[in-house]
C-alpha cells in the first residue's frame, strides 16, 4: 500500500478534461512538502512531467497542470490527447518516524476512450 | 547527450548476490544527488536508495536496509547498487534516477531499467 494514494484508473474521451487526485498525509504533502508528478510508458524511461506541484517541466505541453489543497495534490490533463494515454504518478518527500523517505502514489492509468 | 543506462540485472536465485550499474553522460555527475527506484510486476514505482554527491550520505528503503548497498564512483561517472541476499520481491525492473540538491527535489531524469529477477 503506498503512502500517497491515488486513484487505479481514470479515462476520458479525446478533447476532454481528466484530474487524477494524490492523497497524503501531514507527514508528506500536508507538511509542505513539494509534489511532483511523473508520466510513465510502460518499457521506458518515466519522465518529470510537474515539478514542485504547479510547475511543468521543460518541454511539457501546456495542457498538464498540477495544482494542491492540503495534504492532497491534483494532476489535470486538459484536451485529452491519444499519445496522453499512460500510467502517472506522484512523488514527494516523508519524514513520519523521523526516517527520511522519497515516496510514490500507487500510480493511475490514463486511458482515452 | 544526458542520459543515463543501467545495467547487470538479469536471473539469480534467492539469497543470491547482484551488482547493478548505472552509468551517466552528457552532465557533471558528481553535482547530483542519485537514486535507485524500483517496479515490480504489475505495482508501482518504489523507492529504493539515495546517494547525495559527494557519497558520504546515504538514505535506504526499510525494505532493503541491511541488504542493499548504494555506491558512486565520480571519476567513473557510475552509480551502483549492490544487492545482497536476494529474496523473491526483489524481482523488479530497477531505474537510476537523478535528484539535484535538496531532498524535495525531483527526479528529473531516469534511465529505462534493467530487469532483476529472483527465483529458484
Amino acid at each position: 500500500q503506498s503512502v500517497l494514494t491515488q486513484p487505479p484508473s481514470v479515462s476520458g474521451a479525446p478533447g476532454q478534461r481528466v484530474t487524477i487526485s494524490c492523497t497524503g498525509s501531514r507527514s508528506n504533502i500536508g507538511a509542505g512538502y513539494d509534489v511532483h508528478w511523473y508520466q510513465h510508458l510502460p518499457g521506458t524511461a518515466p519522465k518529470l512531467l510537474i515539478v514542485a506541484t504547479v510547475n511543468r517541466a521543460s518541454g511539457v505541453p501546456a495542457r498538464f497542470s498540477g495544482s494542491k489543497s492540503g495534504p492532497s495534490a491534483s494532476l489535470a490533463i486538459t484536451g485529452l490527447q491519444a499519445e496522453d494515454e499512460a500510467d502517472y504518478y506522484c512523488q514527494s518527500y516523508d519524514t513520519s518516524l523521523s526516517v527520511s523517505n522519497w515516496v510514490f502514489g500507487g500510480g493511475t492509468r490514463v486511458t482515452v476512450l | 547527450q544526458v542520459q543515463l543506462l543501467e545495467s547487470g540485472g538479469g536471473v539469480v536465485q534467492p539469497g543470491r548476490s547482484l551488482r547493478l550499474s548505472c552509468a551517466s553522460s552528457g552532465f557533471i555527475f558528481g553535482s547530483f544527488g542519485m537514486n535507485w527506484v524500483r517496479q515490480a510486476p504489475g505495482k508501482g514505482l518504489e523507492w529504493v536508495a539515495l546517494i547525495w554527491y559527494d557519497g558520504k550520505t546515504k538514505y535506504y528503503a526499510d525494505s532493503v536496509k541491511g541488504r542493499f548497498t548504494i555506491s558512486r564512483d565520480n571519476s567513473r561517472n557510475i552509480l551502483y547498487l549492490q544487492m545482497n541476499d536476494l529474496r523473491p520481491e526483489d524481482t523488479a525492473l530497477y531505474y537510476c534516477a537523478r535528484i539535484y540538491d535538496t531532498n524535495t527535489s525531483p527526479f528529473d531524469l531516469w534511465g529505462q531499467g534493467t530487469l532483476v529477477t529472483v527465483s529458484s
